[in-house]
């Protein structure tokens, strides 16, 4: 049972241009979404995150979009550079602050950005 | 501090014998996640301690894992008699009390032959 999906297995964008890595949910008790991105041999990174009770968040060159009606988000990054080549993994949690926030993953989308 | 540290970072392994891995959070993080990735997939949580209480564990934790985190510093992850089903990277975050953010370490690969 996947609860959250990345349906594109790869991206490939050229330099300077908007990468956008896309994510769907399927259980609406999620309120708080992540992205994290991976290179290989590591462990992931965080990114940027969203809270149920926004539609959008900023952090430089990334931006995270969230449609709860359609419980989809999507990750907007502009412009895109060949560093940012990398896997770019989705998250949601239903935040407990009393007992912790286990996240729910998908299966990530590689991102690959052309010089 | 440096981050979440994990030991060892890979571990070759022959099938039936134990192994036991190592995290270190963030000195300041209360929350502590065990999390395991396959090939292809994103991690999946495996268990969760508050402190040095374990308060989680995934139905994807046999009887063969067990995770300990005494004093609520470091934790350790034990897989008895491992199969070849176990090669996967392992993956320690740890987060505070007041975000949901998980910091994660580089993981510790282990393959299993």
């Amino acid at each position: 049972d996947q609860q959250v999906k990345q349906n594109s297995p790869s991206l490939s964008v050229q330099e300077g241009r908007i990468s956008i890595l896309n994510c769907d949910y399927t259980n609406s008790m999620f309120d708080y979404f992540l992205w994290y991105k991976k290179y290989p041999a590591e462990g992931p990174t965080f990114l940027i995150s969203i809270s149920s009770i926004k539609d959008k968040n900023e952090d430089g060159r990334f931006t995270v979009f969230l449609n709860k009606s359609a419980k989809h988000l999507s990750l907007h990054i502009v412009p895109s550079q060949p560093g940012d080549s990398a896997v770019y993994f989705c998250a949601a949690a239903n935040i407990n602050m009393e007992y912790g926030n286990k996240l729910v993953f998908g299966a990530g989308t590689i991102l690959r950005v052309k010089s | 501090d440096t981050g979440v540290s994990q030991d060892p970072r890979h571990k070759i392994t022959k099938r039936g014998q134990n192994v036991t891995f190592r995290c270190d959070p963030i000195s300041e993080h209360n929350r502590l996640y065990w999390y395991r990735q396959t090939l292809g997939q994103g991690p999946e949580f495996l268990t969760y301690f508050q402190n040095e209480a374990q308060l989680e564990k995934s139905r994807l934790l046999s009887d063969r894992f067990s995770a300990e985190r005494p004093k609520g510093s470091f934790s350790t992850l034990e897989i008895q008699r491992t199969e070849q089903g176990d090669s996967a990277m392992y993956l320690c975050a740890s987060s505070s009390h007041e975000s949901a953010e998980a910091f994660f370490g580089q993981g510790t690969r282990l393959t299993v032959v």
